[in-house]
């Protein structure tokens, strides 16, 4: 059965670059889109974007000047990077695997920008 | 974007019906059959309960259904349970090749 963890520092500084990776077991990445969404505390869900294993990405146009997406076929992963964080960016980070939904999703790892 | 709209809380009693509702627009819900539904227990990760509007995944109880008209998607549980108390979030392809979350509604069984 496919399984979705997210990796990555759980701490980040203001200003700097949040990085995680989803690594994906049970299936090859090579098949289908894959996308990240993340939540804050006590509230709902963002849509962050998705791309496919050939490089394609779409994000979402509230985040697209910060957000790159990439790829490792070879490691079955892929990856968020986001630049410039603020308290604004603490969440809780899901990797998930579709385009149109949702049907497979990471545990989530949460992520904290301090000051 | 502006979110889709959900209401922020629905209640009702064991056996009952109950419909969640997720209204957008022409650009979003409205123009595209691709509205998901997911299901979030406190803690956990979201669970896809609806995908394509109307279709369940494998495994999910066949109480819970969707349905569209016009600009507004819905999620109907039937012979509500206990356990179907949750935070139920939809989300719509747009016009923009993006795709848009609802607010999210708190489901609460009394």
């Amino acid at each position: 059965q496919v399984q979705l963890q997210e990796s990555g520092p759980g701490l980040v500084k203001s200003s700097e670059t949040l990085s995680l990776t989803c690594t994906v077991s049970g299936d090859s990445i090579n098949i289908y889109y894959w996308s990240w969404i993340r939540q804050p505390p006590g509230k709902g869900l963002e849509w962050i974007g998705y791309m496919y294993y050939s490089g394609s990405t779409t994000y979402n146009p509230s985040l697209k000047s910060r957000v790159t997406f990439s790829v490792d076929t070879s490691k079955n992963q892929f990856s968020l990077k986001l630049t410039s964080v603020t308290a604004a960016d603490t969440a809780v980070y899901y990797c998930a695997r579709g385009l149109f939904a949702f049907d497979v999703w990471g545990q989530g790892t949460m992520v904290t920008v301090s000051s | 974007q502006s979110a889709l709209t959900q209401p922020a809380s629905v209640s009702g009693s064991p056996g009952q019906s109950i419909t969640l509702s997720c209204t957008g627009t022409s650009s979003d819900v409205g123009g595209y059959n691709y509205v998901s539904w997911y299901q979030q227990h406190a803690g956990e990760a979201p669970k896809l309960m609806i995908y394509d509007v109307s279709n369940r995944p494998s495994g999910v109880s066949n109480r819970f259904s969707g349905s569209k008209s016009g600009d507004t998607a819905s999620l109907t549980i039937s012979g509500l349970q206990a356990e179907d108390e949750a935070d139920y979030y939809c989300i719509s392809y747009t016009s923009s090749s993006t795709l848009l979350f609802g607010g999210g509604t708190k489901l609460t069984v009394l």
